[in-house]
């Protein structure tokens, strides 16, 4: 079983829909839970960054962590076009050094 | 400020060849990471600085490939008698401590390598 298992996609969806990206994990250790998005031929950037478990908002996206279920998710509300991307979900536990990461999902939002 | 930059952003070379990539980190970041990105492959970790020295260097697959870090900035990934198989996008990090502290990494656009 991998650490992080995350589906490739693509993900499909029109413009303005809700889009629900999702990873599960088999380490229960890890604590610090993050989501980058990559555009083609950039590197990734931060999205969300979250602790423990719980819920954290940002403009249209939302992170969710599911310590018990080992299960994380981000949401992004009213998607548009420019979301279009690659997400990697990555965590770590305290006390590391380095990242696990998924293999990301691509989605595209068509307008 | 700058974010991180890395040079060259693409490089073609033949296989056999040694290559040089170059990372530089945000001002003030002590943690810097270097990870490889294949098609398909998801991110690929190779090895990380705390400032100059390298507490984990263990995803480097093969004995061609080294880095160093000096005065505790400006980094190097280094792959000797490259291969077809060297073929990928190389990605540099940067964060203010190391990960697993809180500290958000920060990625720079990478070098994409072709060996022909």
């Amino acid at each position: 079983q991998k650490e992080v298992e995350q589906d490739p996609g693509p993900l499909s969806v029109p413009e303005g829909a809700i889009v629900s990206l999702n990873c599960t994990y088999s380490n229960s250790a890890f604590q610090y839970f993050m989501w980058y998005r990559q555009y083609s031929r950039k590197g990734p950037e931060l999205l969300m960054y979250t602790y423990s478990s719980g819920n954290k908002e940002d403009g249209r996206f939302t992170a969710q962590v599911d310590k018990s279920s080992k299960y994380i998710s981000l949401f992004i509300r009213d998607s548009q076009p420019s979301d279009s991307a690659t997400y990697l979900c990555a965590m770590i536990n305290s006390g590391y050094s380095t990242l696990t990461f998924g293999k990301g999902t691509m989605l595209l939002v068509s307008p | 400020g700058a974010g991180v930059s890395q040079s060259p952003s693409n490089k073609v070379t033949e296989k056999g060849k040694d290559v040089e990539l170059r990372c530089d980190p945000i001002s003030g970041h002590t943690a810097l990471y270097w990870y490889r990105q294949s098609l398909g492959q998801g991110l690929e970790f190779l090895i990380y600085f705390q400032g100059n020295s390298a507490p984990d260097k263990s995803g480097l697959p093969s004995d061609r490939f080294s880095a160093e870090r000096t005065g505790g900035s400006v980094s190097t990934l280094t792959i000797q008698r490259t291969q077809q198989e060297d073929s990928a996008v190389y990605l540099c990090a940067s964060s203010l401590e190391r990960q697993g502290s809180g500290s958000p990494l920060h990625f720079g656009n990478g070098t994409r390598l072709t060996v022909t």
